[in-house]
């Protein structure tokens, strides 16, 4: 596709659930990241990938959250054992070569409510 | 004290005038970004920029990287430029960016 696509849009999960969200980056873009907005804040750093290896998750929250991109292509957000405040806007985004210097593209973001 | 804070938060202009949003930083930095958030979470990227000026039609972007400070801003504003604004800092330490809170901009007819 021509954008950054992200699945599912929108999902609600019971606490305790477990939860995977899914990014497609723009084909052939090296770096990914995942972000997280809570209702009303900016977007908080998760993790960073460049190609397959993750180079930076000193932002995700727990160990209840994991991330891997293990072709250096599409990406996946897991959630583990969900509460309450994970409750937010997922944002992946990717860009063609490694930070900075290269504009970033953002996916719509996946909507997490967790009841 | 938040690394990147804008104002103002919250902003109401009529069409046509010219508006201005600011952003300062606290942390070293190696590229500054503006973004538009329209309602439902999609985030565009307007401006990068790392020192000087740019323009892209009626919205320029400038950053005095001494100060510590860049501004957006709109010339002959429009409804549909309505939108969350959001600076965010490339740190030159790593890979992330942080983002200010984001400045919720309504253009009124």
């Amino acid at each position: 596709g021509a954008g950054v696509s992200q699945s599912p849009r929108y999902k609600v999960a019971k606490r305790g659930q477990d939860v995977a969200l899914r990014c497609d980056p723009i084909s052939g873009h090296v770096s990914l990241f995942w972000y997280q907005q809570a209702l009303g804040q900016g977007p908080e750093f998760l993790t960073y990938f460049q190609n397959e290896a993750q180079l930076d998750k000193s932002g995700l929250p727990s160990d209840r959250f994991f991330a891997e991109r293990p072709e250096g292509s599409v990406s996946t957000l897991k959630i583990q054992r969900t509460q309450q405040e994970d409750s937010a806007v997922y944002l992946c985004a990717s860009s063609r070569g490694a930070p900075p210097g290269n504009t970033i593209y953002f996916g719509e973001g996946s909507w997490l409510t967790v009841v | 004290k938040n690394e990147v804070e804008q104002s103002p938060q919250n902003l109401t202009a009529q069409e046509g005038e010219f508006i201005t949003i600011n952003c300062s930083y606290s942390v070293g930095i190696s590229a500054l970004h503006w973004l538009q958030q329209h309602p439902g979470g999609g985030i565009v990227s307007l401006f990068m920029l790392s020192s000087g000026k740019k323009k892209h039609g009626r919205l320029i972007a400038t950053i005095n990287i001494q100060e510590k400070h860049s501004s957006l801003h709109i010339t002959a504003s429009h409804p549909r430029d309505s939108a969350v604004y959001i600076c965010a800092a490339h740190e030159t330490s790593g890979s992330r960016l942080t983002f200010g809170e984001g400045t919720q901009l309504t253009v009124n007819p």
